[in-house]
């Protein structure tokens, strides 16, 4: 079983500052991916990695940067926090094309 | 406009009772996920199936490219199924990205 971790868990930040999200998979997948989760939108592709030092933008990558540091670790970078961002941010990994992508616990974010 | 459509939206069951649920795009596609959501809680891959049939236990998934859907049929329903069923393709051509529907919330009542 693919094993992909997330932190924090919970966030609370306040507005306009700079929140970090990071993801670790231990399964040597190239691609990783971070979705967000809100009511009324389903999941939605934010940023994402074909492989150390790349990152690509997804459909709604506005406010949002990635790193992508080694092959095990992937970050989400909201330097400006906003209200708008608060949402459940997920992380997954996958092996690359056309192959079953698997996903971490959810991180719940929180921006007042 | 939605590429991926779930229905139905929502979904109350009797224990034992069995579920058809679907999943249509209006794309082509590489592959077709299902996932399983509780409340507050992760994604758990159900079935990666780009065509044809596949079993696991009480669930059965069946994509038919053709004609652009994808079905998971739930069996002898128990209380421990309810939660959120989400389904996701990717793109033919695309790049791993997955298009996720909004789901249909089941709900199994003893």
């Amino acid at each position: 079983e693919a094993a992909v971790t997330q932190s924090p868990r919970n966030k609370v930040a306040v507005t306009g500052g700079k929140v970090t999200l990071s993801c670790n998979q231990t399964n040597n997948h190239n691609n990783m991916y971070w979705y967000r989760q809100d009511t009324g939108h389903g999941l939605r592709l934010i940023h994402y990695s074909y492989g150390a030092g790349s990152t690509e933008k997804g459909d709604i990558p506005d406010g949002y940067k990635a790193s992508r540091p080694s092959q095990e670790n992937f970050s989400l970078i909201l330097e400006l926090a906003t209200p708008s961002q608060t949402s459940v941010y997920f992380c997954a990994s996958g092996p690359g094309l056309a192959y079953e992508q698997y996903f971490g616990p959810g991180t719940r974010l929180t921006v007042l | 406009g939605q590429q991926v459509q779930q229905s139905p939206a929502s979904l109350v069951l009797q224990e034992g009772e069995n579920a058809e649920l679907q999943c249509n795009f209006s794309t082509s596609l590489n592959s077709m996920q299902w996932f399983y959501q509780r409340p507050g809680g992760s994604l758990v891959s159900l079935f990666y199936n780009p065509s044809g049939t596949k079993h696991s236990g009480r669930l059965t998934s069946t994509t038919v490219i053709k004609e652009r859907r994808s079905s998971l049929h739930i069996s002898s329903s128990q209380t421990t199924d309810s939660g959120t069923y989400l389904c996701a393709l990717e793109r033919e051509g695309n790049t791993g990205k997955l298009i996720f529907g909004l789901g249909t919330t089941l709900q199994v009542q003893p």
